[in-house]
């Protein structure tokens, strides 16, 4: 079956713009999260998405918000850009198995604020 | 708050020879802890994970262990082979019920021929 997807691959914006980043996960699996990565940083947490609910929310600003569609499909929207966000963008999902189930990530969506 | 701490950065050994990562997580409810690799420009991809209530896991020249008690776990790869170098980021489930991933640094393996 198809892998996690997300739209698009690059984007270059301009400081004080805002954009919005796309994730289709695997077909049947109804959570998808969300995560910064920069060098030297790992992977940060950004927000989790279970059913169109919220579920946890990491430590970033108001500035970056997310939703989750009926069909399981997220959108992730960072207003204002700040030179410091720019970043590789990854979503991950995961089944219904619980605790333990594999997430699979995305290729990432690489934002380069200038 | 929740955290990974992952050691060391970069590590460089000789095709063939045994590398080991090792991670700290603070969150003592922690009860899930998944191993990714990341090739360059790649994604991460799963190679192993452990359960709190398993102390071993192997899958062929890959382990992981995993201490509760002094909240460490590591990995371990046996006769590493060029094909090994990557980032590797240890994980752990931040809480119960949802698919929060706390994430370590990461470690860059080099493997030289």
């Amino acid at each position: 079956k198809a892998g996690v997807t997300q739209t698009p691959r690059y984007l270059i914006k301009t400081r004080g713009q805002q954009v919005t980043l796309s994730c289709s996960p695997i077909s049947g699996h109804r959570s998808v999260s969300w995560y910064q990565q920069t060098p030297g940083q790992g992977l940060q947490f950004l927000f989790e998405y279970f059913s169109e609910t919220q579920r946890n929310k990491g430590n970033f600003p108001g500035r970056f918000s997310g939703r989750q569609f009926s069909n399981s499909r997220s959108e992730m929207n960072v207003s204002t850009l700040e030179l410091g966000d720019s970043a590789l963008y990854l979503c991950a999902s995961s089944g219904t198995g619980g605790v333990g189930t594999e997430a699979f990530f995305g290729q990432g969506t690489r934002l380069t604020v200038v | 708050g929740e955290n990974v701490e992952q050691h060391p950065s970069t590590l460089s050994v000789q095709e063939g020879d045994s590398a080991v990562i090792k991670c700290t997580y603070s969150d003592s409810a922690s009860n899930y802890f998944p191993w990714y690799k990341q090739e360059l420009g790649k994604r991460p991809q799963l190679i192993i994970d452990i359960r709190s209530n398993v102390g071993e896991k192997k899958d062929q020249r890959i382990a992981v262990t995993l201490n509760k008690t002094a909240k460490h776990f590591s990995l371990h790869i046996t006769e590493t082979q060029p094909e090994d170098s990557a980032v590797y980021f240890c994980a752990s489930s931040g809480t119960s019920g949802t698919y929060k991933y706390i994430f370590g640094t990461g470690t860059r393996l080099k493997v030289l021929a």
